[in-house]
């Protein structure tokens, strides 16, 4: 069963820092890999969607990277704002368990002004 | 319009009543989900409506029981709900099931048992 981890699980960083999130994903063969942001008791708002064939999406100051050889990808957040502040999920499509979602662990990041 | 909504926002309801949630999408997405996402953990699957059948139910118990009336609607029946159930619940559409697609969530439902 494809298991999805992120980390860190909470950062804290200062307004204007660039920072870096973290996925890992167990198993290579997957369809796509999506990016959510959801705030406190809100739904989830897609970021980023990278398809198996690509490398990398960018969206504004969010930029996505895939490998799916090593199982990782990263979001990278360009000049942190307090409006960041958030809980960032990726999530994976296995093929193998019916195109079953997989959602990562998340990470709840503060940006502090 | 890339949006999912859902009714009630908050519902707060005791072990013996009866209640339903409702989500409704205008994509023409043909394939809907329940989620229950309980606090600072990753949703979790409920069910998968796929052309408005039933794909996929996660060993569900039966106190909820999904309907899919037609393409854009999807409902979760509740009944006999004990407090472990309060979570906030989720629904999700996509165009469709097979290989590559992307999620759409709705706002959610925090739902309350007393």
């Amino acid at each position: 069963k494809q298991e999805v981890t992120q980390i860190p699980a909470a950062l804290s960083v200062p307004e204007g820092e660039n920072l870096v999130l973290n996925c890992s994903f167990t198993d290579s063969a997957i369809y796509n890999l999506q990016w959510f942001r959801q705030d406190p008791g809100k739904g989830l708002t897609s970021l980023l969607l990278i398809q198996s064939s690509q490398r990398e999406q960018t969206s504004g100051r969010l930029n996505a990277s895939l490998d799916k050889s090593s199982g990782r990808s990263t979001l990278y957040i360009a000049a942190s704002q307090p409006g960041d502040s958030a809980t960032y999920l990726c999530a994976v499509i296995d093929p193998r368990t019916g195109n079953q979602f997989y959602f990562g662990t998340g990470t709840s990041l503060t940006v502090i002004p | 319009d890339t949006e999912v909504t859902q009714t009630p926002k908050h519902l707060v309801m005791g072990m013996t009543n009866k209640k339903s949630l409702k989500c409704e999408q205008h994509m023409g997405h043909r394939a809907m989900y329940w989620y229950k996402q309980k606090a600072k953990k990753p949703p979790e699957l409920m069910f998968v409506y796929s052309y408005e059948k039933l794909s996929i139910n996660e060993s569900v118990p039966s106190r909820f029981s999904p309907e899919c009336p037609n393409s854009s609607l999807l409902n979760l029946h509740l009944h006999a709900l004990q407090p472990e159930d309060s979570a906030l619940y989720l629904c999700a559409s996509s165009q469709t099931t097979s290989g590559n697609y992307e999620q759409y969530f709705g706002p959610g439902t925090r739902l309350t048992v007393t």
